[in-house]
């Protein structure tokens, strides 16, 4: 079935260093995508989208890529940071449809 | 503002038992979602409503009953808990629809024994 994945369950950097978290979608209909973070106890808050008209978005510190003809995602976190330790989740949308989320991936930073 | 408020954060029922999750915004939200989450199987969504008054069904939507009487709140019913539906229980809300960007609480979670 169609479903948003991701590449690797955790990831681990060292403080500073740039992260990549990878996702793979599988639906070539969905037209617009979404990173959220997840902090223990919490619930998940939105980071940045990305419209399927575009290849890249950037924000504060954060960049998303998405490369449609592998229909792949990606979220590139600049410096990071201990605060940055958290679950990262992509979404996906089709037109007209809800959110489908993928599983997560685990980013932990050392210092 | 507090945006979107879940209570309790924490519940243990026994199987067979009922209970209701509150869920309120106060952003004047059009669309409110229940999602559950589970390990290794991320977010999926349970039931949704798109306005007062309405309601749908989301991709695991049995076992659990919506209402939708104002904006402002979305709960989500169990009326026979089974230890199947022990999870964290997540409700959110926009402004844009079901695809646009949710607000998220911070979670209820259920312990069905």
């Amino acid at each position: 079935g169609e479903s948003v994945g991701l590449h690797l369950p955790t990831l681990s950097v060292q403080e500073g260093d740039n992260s990549i978290i990878n996702c793979a979608y599988s639906n070539s209909a969905s037209d617009y995508f979404i990173w959220y973070k997840q902090e223990s106890g919490k619930g998940p808050q939105f980071i940045i989208d990305i419209r399927s008209n575009m290849d890249k978005r950037q924000g504060q510190r954060v960049t998303v890529l998405l490369n449609k003809t592998v229909k792949h995602l990606s979220l590139q976190i600049a410096a990071t940071q201990p605060g940055d330790s958290a679950v990262y989740f992509c979404a996906e949308r089709k037109a007209g449809t809800a959110l489908i989320f993928g599983k997560g991936t685990t980013l932990s930073v050392s210092s | 503002n507090a945006g979107v408020t879940q209570t309790p954060k924490f519940q243990v029922l026994k199987t067979g038992q009922s209970m209701t999750l509150q869920c309120a915004q106060d952003m004047n939200h059009e669309y409110m979602s229940w999602y559950r989450q589970d390990p290794g199987m991320g977010l999926r969504l349970i039931h949704y409503s798109v306005g007062a008054g309405i309601t749908d069904q989301g991709e695991v939507p049995n076992g659990y009953n919506v209402s939708r009487s104002t904006t402002e709140d979305f709960p989500l019913r169990l009326l026979s808990a089974a230890p199947s539906q022990t999870s964290v229980y997540f409700c959110a809300s926009s402004s844009g629809g079901r695809g646009s960007p949710l607000h998220f609480g911070n979670g209820t979670r259920l312990t069905v024994t």
